[in-house]
């Protein structure tokens, strides 16, 4: 199974502050996701990527910028965090059939 | 939009031993689909998945789907305590694999 790891686990920002989290798959995928949960809206997709060095927008990509610097890595940058953007966010990838793996996911707080 | 609706809608609860059945249904036509587990704060753990027209089997857990139909199932057979969580359908409908999911189904199995 693949195994991608995410950091931090959980962070407390500040409104207006600036957040990256981090994503991290040792398994060669190609596609890198991130994702939001919220209670009562499910999982959210704000970015992907199919190749480094490049992104894409997903469905709520406001107010998030990303970055694939490599294979490997996947970052989600909130320049500006607002306190709507407190929510559980994973990262995932996903392998030859489509199927996708998830990370441990961080919490982030906006204070 | 797409969506994805899963039923029971919000929660089930379940004397051990008992069976479970989980359904999902979507606006398009299935594609791939995949199930998942998830424990209060934990990560989505991947437990089925299948192309639109695969029965897939992994244990005590089976799903069901037809390429016909925009609906899926997931049978949990002798549930046990451990299987409470929230178990989540996602589909994959885009040549990016991307997933849109359902708002997800708390099952607690109690003695």
């Amino acid at each position: 199974e693949a195994a991608v790891t995410q950091s931090p686990r959980s962070k407390v920002a500040v409104t207006g502050g600036k957040v990256t989290l981090s994503c991290h798959q040792t398994n060669n995928h190609d596609y890198m996701y991130w994702y939001r949960q919220d209670t009562g809206h499910g999982l959210r997709l704000i970015h992907y990527s199919y190749v480094a060095d490049s992104t894409e927008k997903g469905d709520i990509p406001d107010g998030y910028k990303a970055s694939r610097p490599s294979q490997e890595n996947f970052s989600l940058i909130l320049e500006l965090a607002s306190l709507s953007q407190t929510a559980v966010y994973f990262c995932a990838s996903r392998g030859v059939y489509a199927e996708q793996f998830f990370g441990p996911g961080t919490r982030l707080t906006v204070l | 939009g797409q969506q994805v609706q899963q039923s029971p809608p919000a929660s089930l609860v379940l004397q051990e031993g008992e069976n479970a059945e989980l359904q999902c249904t979507y606006s398009t036509t299935l594609n791939s689909m995949q199930w998942f587990y998830q424990r209060p704060g934990g990560r989505l753990v991947s437990l089925l998945y299948s192309p639109s027209w695969a029965e897939q089997r992994g244990g005590r857990l089976t799903s069901s789907a037809a390429s016909n139909e925009s609906r899926s199932s997931l049978h949990i057979s002798s549930s046990q305590i451990t299987d409470s969580g929230t178990y989540l359908c996602a589909y994959a409908s885009s040549s990016f694999s991307k997933l849109v999911f359902g708002q997800g189904t708390s099952l607690s199995v109690v003695p």
